[in-house]
């Protein structure tokens, strides 16, 4: 079985200041790992995906994340926040095995302070 | 393109009555994903439809909850009876069939109240 850990529930980070959003993932096979992010009253969004090669995935809005197999981990990084970067961030794996139904992990909110 | 349409985008019901919502997939798009999101949860997936056939629907309350896609296009979510535990963001998601990318583009959600 797939699934999703998100440790955080909760970060606040001062705008300018850098942001990590860790992910823990339990696959039996290569995951397929993405980051969305979804504002309020919105759907969600896609940030980035890792299927294959790199381990360190650039994403739009200036995110980044790093698959470490070692670790089961796949954290989403972004060197400063802005303002408009406050949302809840949602880490999900699937994979072309069951045709992508995502799992997703809990969320993690974020809250930017000025 | 245009996204993933979805209606309405807020509902409030009382328990015990019915509601239905609507979806529209990114055109082209073969693969449609119904998910249940509860506040504070991730979404949790209810049912998957591959053209106009049930893919899995492991996962949907098949008691009070049906879907459809009639002709592999637009989808729609009932449930009947509604619970106060029903109270969600109900998200549609489509994907183009391929076996590479795997981006699944969502709508903006429909909203429900059960009071």
């Amino acid at each position: 079985a797939q699934s999703v850990t998100q440790p955080d529930i909760h970060i606040t980070v001062s705008e300018g200041a850098s942001l990590e959003l860790r992910c823990n993932y339990s696959y039996g096979a290569t995951p397929y790992l993405f980051w969305y992010v979804q504002s309020p009253g919105q759907g969600l969004q896609l940030l980035l995906k890792y299927f294959s090669g790199d381990t360190l995935v650039q994403g739009i809005k200036g995110f980044e994340a790093e698959f470490k197999r070692s670790q089961s981990s796949f954290n989403l990084r972004k060197p400063s926040v802005h303002w408009s970067d406050a949302a809840e961030y949602f880490c999900a794996v699937g994979a072309p095995e069951n045709d992508y139904k995502l799992s997703f992990g809990a969320g993690t909110t974020v809250t930017v302070r000025a | 393109e245009a996204g993933v349409a979805q209606s309405p985008r807020y509902k409030i019901i009382e328990k015990r009555q019915s509601v239905a919502f609507w979806c529209n997939p990114i055109s082209g798009h073969a693969t449609l994903y119904w998910y249940q999101q509860i506040l504070g949860q991730g979404p949790k997936l209810l049912i998957q439809f591959q053209n106009n056939g049930v893919v899995d629907d492991s996962q949907l309350p098949k008691d009070r909850f049906s879907a459809e896609r009639l002709k592999g296009v637009d989808s729609t979510l009932k449930i009947q009876p509604a619970k106060l535990e029903d109270s969600a963001v109900y998200l549609c998601a489509s994907r183009i069939r391929d076996r590479i990318t795997g981006e699944l583009f969502f709508g903006e959600g429909s909203r429900l109240t059960v009071l």
